[in-house]
């Protein structure tokens, strides 16, 4: 079985701080995603990386960056929270190939305050 | 615009009923998939079922099915014999090229499904 580890379940920061969402998968896959989830909205693609070091901006990439330097770890940097990027946060890893089904974390709820 | 509706933001059926989720997608490109995903209320998000553009055959995985309508563009997943632990938010995605030339999914809103007793 795929496994997609987010290394917190519940995040509370501060306006301000420099937030690092991580994320691991034990299944060697080529391809891992960000993903922000909001109420009324579905999931929203942040970044994307398709091999170590390499990455993709996807549809909502202010205020975010990532870093990919294992194959297995992929992480959300917030540079400065701020109180719009409380949500819920979600990680995926797929195989590179025409399918891409990807398999997902079990999400990280950040807070601003 | 949106490339993928879902227009249902909640639906609710009696337990060993069959529920239809609708998704409606939009997109020039010859070669797609569609992808269904469940999300209980614990966040993490399952995958259930895929469609290839060119699948002469509706895909079917256990009491899930997709019935894809090429023409209409539609995409819709069925569930046959509700059970309670299918309560939970519904995803449809579908598969696009990014601009680096790399596949990424796009998501509707979603639907909650609620199954009674």
């Amino acid at each position: 079985d795929v496994k997609v580890t987010q290394s917190s379940r519940y995040l509370v920061k501060r306006t301000g701080e420099k937030v690092f969402l991580e994320c691991v998968q034990d299944m060697d896959h080529e391809n891992m995603f960000w993903y922000r989830q909001d109420p009324g909205l579905g999931l929203r693609l942040i970044y994307f990386s398709y091999d170590v070091k390499m990455k993709e901006k996807g549809d909502i990439p202010e205020g975010y960056s990532v870093s990919r330097e294992k194959k297995e770890r992929f992480s959300l940097i917030l540079e400065s929270a701020s109180t719009n990027q409380t949500s819920m946060y979600l990680c995926a890893s797929s195989l590179a190939g025409a399918k891409n089904i990807q398999y997902f974390g079990a999400g990280t709820r950040l807070s601003v305050l | 615009a949106q490339k993928i509706t879902q227009t249902q933001p909640g639906m609710f059926v009696q337990e060993k009923e069959a529920v239809t989720l609708d998704c409606t997608y939009d997109t020039s490109d010859p070669s797609y998939g569609l992808f269904w995903y469940k999300q209980p209320s614990s966040g993490e998000m399952i995958f259930l079922i895929y469609q290839g553009s060119y699948d002469q055959q509706n895909a079917t995985e256990g009491r899930y099915s997709l019935n894809f309508q090429k023409a209409r563009k539609s995409a819709n997943l069925v569930i046959s014999a509700s059970q309670l632990g299918d309560s939970a938010m519904y995803f449809c995605a579908m598969r696009e090229v990014s601009s680096g030339g790399y596949n990424k999914l796009i998501f509707g809103a979603g639907t909650r499904l609620a199954v009674h007793p």
